[in-house]
């Protein structure tokens, strides 16, 4: 089975400063996929960055970056010069390819401090 | 515009009552499923349909059904609600179950349940 665990609830940072939100995930699959969604007030689902597990090198999407660290099956999101905007819920969800099934996280609520 | 269209947004009911939850894409999406997101405990899949009246059951699919007579709409149906069915539901599609494919998320349904 596949499983996915987001050990922060919650956690804050200063308008400006770079915070980590941690993911760790376990599964059997060798093809699969690593997603951060983003759920803001509006409860709109974004997604902020997306991983290939073959890939050796950590996907950045401008502010947003990865560090894959696939033995010890980690995949944290990186969040630099934080904005005020970036306040949200934050998932992570692993996919696999033979599941057919997309498994979140419990999400962890990021809060920017002006 | 390229979006998943789920109605209503809100919705207060009584036990027993059965109801529906609509949802809708424009995309020629083949995957479409069903998400409720609880506090504490994330998004959960309830059902997924990989294409027309090809429809299994995600996590948590108690007390839930759904059909897929059509390529574009997935509905959702409870029919006897329950209290513990309160929660934020999500439909989301993706042009085809891959691991790759990002999910493209309806705006949500708050539910309770009295």
């Amino acid at each position: 089975a596949q499983t996915v665990t987001q050990s922060q609830p919650e956690m804050s940072v200063q308008e400006a400063e770079t915070v980590t939100l941690s993911c760790t995930y376990d599964t059997s699959e060798s093809d699969y996929y690593l997603f951060w969604y983003k759920q803001p007030p509006s409860r709109q689902m974004i997604l902020v960055i997306r991983q290939e597990a073959y890939k050796q090198q950590n996907a950045t999407e401008n502010r947003f970056s990865v560090n894959f660290q696939k033995a010890a099956k980690s995949f944290s999101l990186k969040i630099s010069d934080s904005q005020l905007g970036d306040a949200a819920m934050y998932f992570c969800a692993p996919t696999a390819s033979g599941t057919y099934k997309y498994i979140f996280g419990t999400g962890t609520r990021l809060k920017v401090l002006a | 515009e390229a979006q998943v269209t789920q109605n209503p947004r809100y919705l207060i009911t009584v036990t027993g009552k059965k109801l529906t939850v609509t949802c809708s894409q424009n995309m020629n999406h083949e995957y479409m499923s069903w998400y409720r997101q609880d506090p504490g405990l994330g998004l959960r899949q309830i059902y997924y349909s990989m294409n027309v009246e090809v429809t299994d059951k995600g996590d948590v699919p108690e007390g839930y059904k759904v059909s897929r007579k059509e390529k574009r709409n997935f509905p959702l149906i409870l029919e006897s609600p329950s209290p513990n069915q309160t929660s934020l539901y999500f439909c989301a599609s993706s042009f085809q179950y891959r691991s790759n494919e990002k999910l493209f998320f309806g705006s949500g349904t708050q539910l309770s349940v009295l």
